[in-house]
């Protein structure tokens, strides 16, 4: 059964400071791997999806890389922000289940403070 | 931002008590899916549908039933809340499940108390 974790659950930083956010998942035969930021009582919004075949996807301060050989996936935000304060979540999507639908398994989540 | 609406947004509601959540979404994507978000689970998936009247389980389906009639409609049904089904709903949308059409969308969640 996979398993994705996040580590550090939560992490506090100085404004400007580079955020690196790590996923790590048990299985690496996955189809695909997506990251969400969720804010404090809202729903989660997409950032980066990264097809199986990718190492890394990139948008804006976002660049996301994928290992799948050694299971991680970092997500780097450059020159942070206090508006970039949220929980982040990845999400994998296994390879080979294509009939039983587009099912993810999400992660703890790290919750992020941006200090000004 | 998607498309997609929630309703209602919060409920409280008695043990014994039928509930159903509405997902509406205007982008016309055929695949949607209910989750569920707990503290110490994180977010599971409960059912989702890969068109109209076709529906499968996910992760944590006992308890709870669902049905899609239109493209844009997605009911998640609690035949008989109980407690253990307090928590936050979220529905989630994509276009297709191959490629990048297959990136998944939220929406605001539905924050369910059962008494």
């Amino acid at each position: 059964k996979q398993e994705v974790t996040q580590i550090p659950a939560a992490l506090s930083v100085p404004e400007g400071e580079n955020l690196v956010l790590n996923c790590s998942f048990t299985d690496s035969a996955i189809y695909n791997l997506q990251w969400f930021r969720q804010d404090p009582g809202k729903g989660l919004t997409s950032l980066l999806l990264i097809q199986s075949s990718q190492r890394e996807q990139t948008s804006g301060r976002l660049n996301a890389s994928l290992d799948k050989s050694s299971g991680r996936s970092t997500l780097y935000i450059a020159a942070s922000q206090p508006g970039d304060s949220a929980t982040y979540l990845c999400a994998v999507r296994p390879r080979g289940i294509k009939a039983a639908g587009n099912k993810l398994t999400f992660g703890g989540g790290t919750r992020v403070l941006v200090k000004p | 931002d998607a498309g997609i609406t929630q309703s209602p947004r919060h409920k409280v509601t008695e043990t014994g008590t039928p509930v159903t959540l509405r997902c509406h979404q205007t982008e016309n994507h055929r695949y949607m899916y209910w989750y569920r978000q707990d503290p110490g689970h994180g977010l599971r998936l409960i059912h989702y549908s890969y068109g109209v009247k076709d529906t499968d389980k996910g992760e944590v389906s006992d308890g709870y039933s669902v049905s899609r009639s239109k493209t844009e409609d997605f009911l998640l049904t609690l035949e008989s809340a109980t407690s253990s089904q307090t928590s936050v709903y979220f529905c989630a949308i994509s276009e297709s499940d191959s490629g990048r059409a297959s990136e998944q969308f939220f929406g605001p969640g539905t924050r369910l108390t059962v008494l």
